[in-house]
C-alpha cells in the first residue's frame, strides 16, 4: 500500500541528546514536510523539501535540522539547542502541481 | 503570509444533533482551504477542500463547507452527527502559487459527541 511511515511511532530522550525522526514515503511525491503539533497551537511548519538536496525553514526551523538525499526519505533531527522538544511531529509529502497533502501517523517524542 | 482562527476550541453536541465549526482566515495572497481530522494519536485525514468553482463544498462522512470570499471564513457543518466523529478538526490555508503544499492551520476544534 502507497502511503507515508513514520517512525518510531514513540521516542523517548534524556534533555541534551540529538534524535532523529524517520519519515519515508513511497507516492512518488516531490515534496515533503515537517509540522510539530502542540496542544492549543494547531500545527507549526519546521522545515520542507521540494526536491532531492534541498529544503526551505518553515515558521520554527530552530533547533532543528533536515536532509533529504533521497526521493523517499526526509528525516528530522531535533538537536539539542530545540528549548523544548517534546511534541506530537507529523510528516506529510505532497505532489508537484497537486493540491492536497497527505500526512504520516506522527511521533510523539517525549524528552526527559 | 497567512493566518487562519478557529473561533472555538471545543465544541460538545448531541448525537445526531447539527454541528457547524467556525474558521475565518487572513491572508494577502489568494489561497486554496481545507478541512483536516485527527482522531487521537494519529495523522490528519483530510475531509475536504475547497479549490475554486462552487462555494458549498462536500466532503467524507457527511461532512460540507461553504466558502465566503467577503467575511473570509470556510465554516465546517454536519446535519446530524455520531458518536464516532468526535475528533479534533483542523483549518487550513495554502497560497495559489508555489509548487509545495506548505500549509498554515488554525489551532484546532475539539469536536465531542455525546451519547
Amino acid at each position: 500500500d502507497g502511503g507515508i511511515t513514520q517512525s518510531p511511532k514513540y521516542l523517548f530522550r534524556k534533555e541534551g541528546q540529538n534524535v532523529t525522526l524517520s519519515c519515508e514515503q513511497n507516492l512518488n511525491h516531490d515534496a515533503m514536510y515537517w509540522y510539530r503539533q502542540d496542544p492549543g497551537q494547531g500545527l507549526r511548519l519546521i522545515y520542507y523539501s521540494q526536491i532531492v538536496n534541498d529544503f526551505q525553514k518553515g515558521d520554527i526551523a530552530e533547533g532543528y535540522s533536515v536532509s533529504r538525499e533521497k526521493k523517499e526519505s526526509f528525516p528530522l533531527t531535533v538537536t539539542s539547542a530545540q528549548k523544548n522538544p517534546t511534541a506530537f511531529y507529523l510528516c506529510a509529502s505532497s505532489l508537484q502541481g497537486n493540491t492536497e497533502a497527505f500526512f504520516g501517523q506522527g511521533t510523539r517524542l517525549t524528552v526527559v | 503570509a497567512q493566518s487562519v482562527t478557529q473561533l472555538d476550541s471545543q465544541v460538545p453536541v448531541f448525537e445526531e444533533a447539527p454541528v457547524e465549526l467556525r474558521c475565518n482566515y487572513s491572508s494577502s495572497v489568494s489561497v486554496y482551504l481545507f478541512w483536516y481530522v485527527q482522531y487521537p494519536n494519529q495523522g490528519l485525514q483530510l475531509l475536504l477542500k475547497y479549490l475554486s468553482g462552487s462555494t458549498l463544498v462536500k466532503g467524507i462522512n457527511g461532512f460540507e463547507a461553504e466558502f465566503n470570499k467577503s467575511q473570509t471564513s470556510f465554516h465546517l457543518r454536519k446535519p446530524s452527527v455520531h458518536i464516532s466523529d468526535t475528533a479534533e478538526y483542523f483549518c487550513a490555508v495554502t497560497p495559489f502559487s508555489g509548487s509545495a503544499r506548505q500549509l498554515t492551520f488554525g489551532s484546532g476544534t475539539q469536536l465531542t459527541v455525546l451519547p
